[in-house]
């Protein structure tokens, strides 16, 4: 079974600065997915960036970038320039390539950016 | 393109009544997925429907169920309703299973039991 481990249950920083999630999980799978979603207050959930087991280049976009360490299941999110919209919840997720429709969830990591 | 839609987005039960939730997943989109979102224990993989056909299902007692239209809507009935199945409920729709392609998101539906 997989597990996903968010171990930041809260972070605040200012607006304008850089801010770092972590992730870690568990899986004795080879080819899979992780995704970092975001579901800002009363909003719905939105994907914020993904990063196939199988590319070695750290995915990117925009201001959203990952530090993907595949041995050691590690996969942290990068914001930099954090603006007040990011303010929400994100999640880090994980699922199978080739498997069930199912992603497993960490528990979140609640982001405020304070003005 | 519509995103996914859910409906009814809020709703309100006693214990012992059965509810049914509905999804509709982007035009094109053939896979939906359904997640139970609580504050104590996160979010919970349902079930996973493809083709009027349910691939998968998470450890959830019998009184979850669901099913899927040849359309590719998709419904989930909870019969017998407790006070710990208030939650938000997330459909999740992607092309098929096992394409490269992400499970994108619904607004959910709020379930409150009293």
């Amino acid at each position: 079974a997989q597990t996903v481990t968010q171990s930041q249950p809260e972070m605040s920083v200012q607006e304008a600065e850089t801010v770092t999630l972590s992730c870690t999980y568990d899986t004795s799978e080879n080819n899979y997915y992780l995704f970092w979603y975001k579901q800002p207050p009363s909003r719905q959930m939105i994907l914020v960036i993904r990063q196939e087991a199988y590319k070695q280049q750290n995915a990117t976009e925009n201001r959203f970038s990952v530090n993907f360490q595949k041995a050691a299941k590690s996969f942290s999110l990068k914001i930099s320039d954090s603006q007040l919209g990011d303010t929400a919840m994100y999640f880090c997720a994980f699922m199978v390539i080739q498997g069930a429709q199912k992603l497993v969830f960490g528990q979140g990591t609640r982001l405020t950016i304070n003005p | 393109k519509a995103g996914v839609t859910q409906t009814p987005r809020y709703l309100i039960k006693t214990r012992g009544q059965q509810v049914t939730l509905s999804c509709s997943p982007i035009s094109g989109h053939r896979s939906v997925s359904w997640y139970q979102q609580t504050p104590g224990q996160g979010l919970q993989f349902l079930f996973e429907y493809f083709s009027e056909t349910q691939r998968n299902k998470g450890n959830f007692p019998g009184r979850f169920s669901g099913r899927q239209f040849s359309n590719s809507r998709s419904e989930m009935n909870v019969s017998t309703l407790e006070l710990g199945d208030s939650a938000l409920y997330l459909c999740a729709s992607s092309t098929y299973p096992g394409s490269s392609d992400t499970q994108y998101f619904g607004p959910g539906t709020r379930l409150t039991v009293l």
